[in-house]
């Protein structure tokens, strides 16, 4: 079956703008999480969203927020574009039922801030 | 907050066992210790997982000590293909959330 897809793969915005990136699960998972990863602080957890809700959250600013729809599918939205936002953002699915669920990742959106 | 320790890089011939440390002594009851990998320019990829008893699968084998303060993974016939960041992660049972640390870079040589 198809793997996470994420969409788009790169994308170049200036400081000031807001951006959204979108991420497909793998069919009949549930879970969605999203990660920052900058060669400077790694890779760290955003959020999770569990059929539409979210059910965790890292510690980034307000400014990152996300959603996820009926169909599982999930964006993420970040406004106000800083440039140390300039970050490769990875989404993972999971089956969700369980917490020991393997989280599959996708190929990221490398977001690079100018 | 990563709460393991593992080894900034690691080199190991192409067709031996590659064996990467990690330590996670404030472990607690209900934390499993995961390994994910990263090669370049591609997302993690969910190796292996285990609570206290050794594991293994088609990828790797998963070796945690009786105190759980620390873990192996073993690569048994590494290939080129292996060369990766490996991240060894606790991870609570409640919580859907990785904490990645900063990994081990694994370097295979031919």
């Amino acid at each position: 079956k198809a793997g996470v897809t994420q969409t788009p793969r790169y994308l170049i915005k200036t400081r000031g703008q807001q951006v959204t990136l979108s991420c497909s699960p793998i069919s009949g998972h549930r879970s969605v999480s999203w990660y920052q990863q900058t060669p400077g602080q790694g890779l760290q957890f955003l959020f999770e969203y569990f059929s539409e809700t979210q059910r965790n959250k890292g510690n980034f600013p307000g400014r990152f927020s996300g959603r996820q729809f009926s169909n599982s599918r999930s964006e993420m939205n970040v406004s106000t574009l800083e440039l140390g936002d300039s970050a490769l953002y990875l989404c993972a699915s999971s089956l969700g039922g369980s917490v020991l669920d393997e989280q599959y990742f996708g190929p990221g959106t490398r977001l690079t801030v100018t | 907050d990563a709460k393991t320790t593992q080894p900034p890089s690691m080199d190991c011939a192409e067709g031996r066992a590659a064996n990467l440390p990690c330590n996670h002594s404030t472990i607690s009851g209900n934390e499993y210790v995961y390994w994910y990998r990263q090669i370049h320019s591609q997302g993690p990829q969910y190796i292996i997982h285990g609570l206290k008893n050794n594991e293994t699968n088609e990828m790797a084998s998963l070796i945690i000590t009786e105190d759980r303060k620390s873990s192996t993974l073993i690569l048994p016939h590494a290939t080129l293909r292996d060369t990766a960041v490996y991240y060894c992660i606790v991870r609570p049972r409640s919580n859907e959330k990785l904490t990645f640390g900063t990994g081990t870079r694994l370097t295979i040589i031919p």
